[in-house]
């Protein structure tokens, strides 16, 4: 049973340019959170999607970055006109039921470093 | 009062020894709590839940506080494998989102 995918492992990007992170969440699994870690910080929450839903983007910025899950295929993180302050490992995480508390175990993928150049 | 509040370490203790790491948090709606392990900002992994009676897992104790609201974390008789930042995670109290404290970092030496 593989675990959760993301690709690509690594992303360079100029400023301005768009960004496109994919997550694929185990198997069984269709419900996905997005997370992001800044440079000497902790993980933050960005959003939770299920299946063609956006359940959670309390944690989106406002501007720039959206998400989806379409009924086929990954899970997409976009961030358009990337600026430096994008740069970051970006998890993605999934979980077999419907994230109500108590909340059932999330599974991270091993993350798309991006980098802005 | 901070949403986690977590000791950033680093712990530096030689191997063998016994180590304890703390973890507050304000969000009394919180029902599910974790410690996750994060090795050199790779992707973290489920180290252990926290139930409130305290749970056990080989070296590894787990208690939870909700009248003080922090969970702990002891690690008896460590390795150099156990060096690695260790997170403190608990749910937002209504969507699956998970809060994470910054982690605190253990550095174990022979």
């Amino acid at each position: 049973n593989a675990g959760v995918m993301q690709n690509p492992r690594h992303l360079v990007r100029r400023r301005g340019q768009e960004a496109r992170l994919r997550c694929s969440p185990m198997k069984g699994h269709s419900h996905v959170y997005w997370y992001r870690q800044l440079p000497e910080e902790g993980l933050k929450f960005m959003v939770y999607l299920q299946k063609e839903n956006i359940i959670d983007e309390s944690g989106m910025p406002k501007e720039r970055f959206s998400a989806e899950f379409p009924k086929e295929g990954p899970s997409i993180l976009r961030i358009q006109q990337v600026v430096r302050g994008d740069s970051a490992a970006y998890f993605c995480a999934s979980s077999p039921s419907p994230g109500q508390a108590p909340t059932d175990t999330q599974y991270f993928g091993p993350g798309t470093r991006l980098t802005v150049l | 009062r901070k949403e986690v509040e977590q000791d950033p370490g680093p712990f530096n203790v030689p191997e063998g020894a016994t180590v304890a790491f703390n973890c507050t948090y304000s969000n009394s709606a919180s029902q599910s709590f974790f410690w996750y392990r994060q090795d050199c900002r790779k992707e973290p992994k489920l180290l252990m839940s926290v139930y409130s009676s305290g749970n056990e897992d080989g070296r590894f104790t787990a208690q939870l506080n909700r009248a003080s609201q922090y969970i702990s974390l002891l690690i008896r008789d460590s390795k150099l494998s156990d060096s690695a930042t260790y997170l403190c995670v608990f749910d937002s109290g209504n969507t699956g989102k998970l809060i994470f404290g910054q982690g605190t970092t253990l550095q174990v030496k022979p």
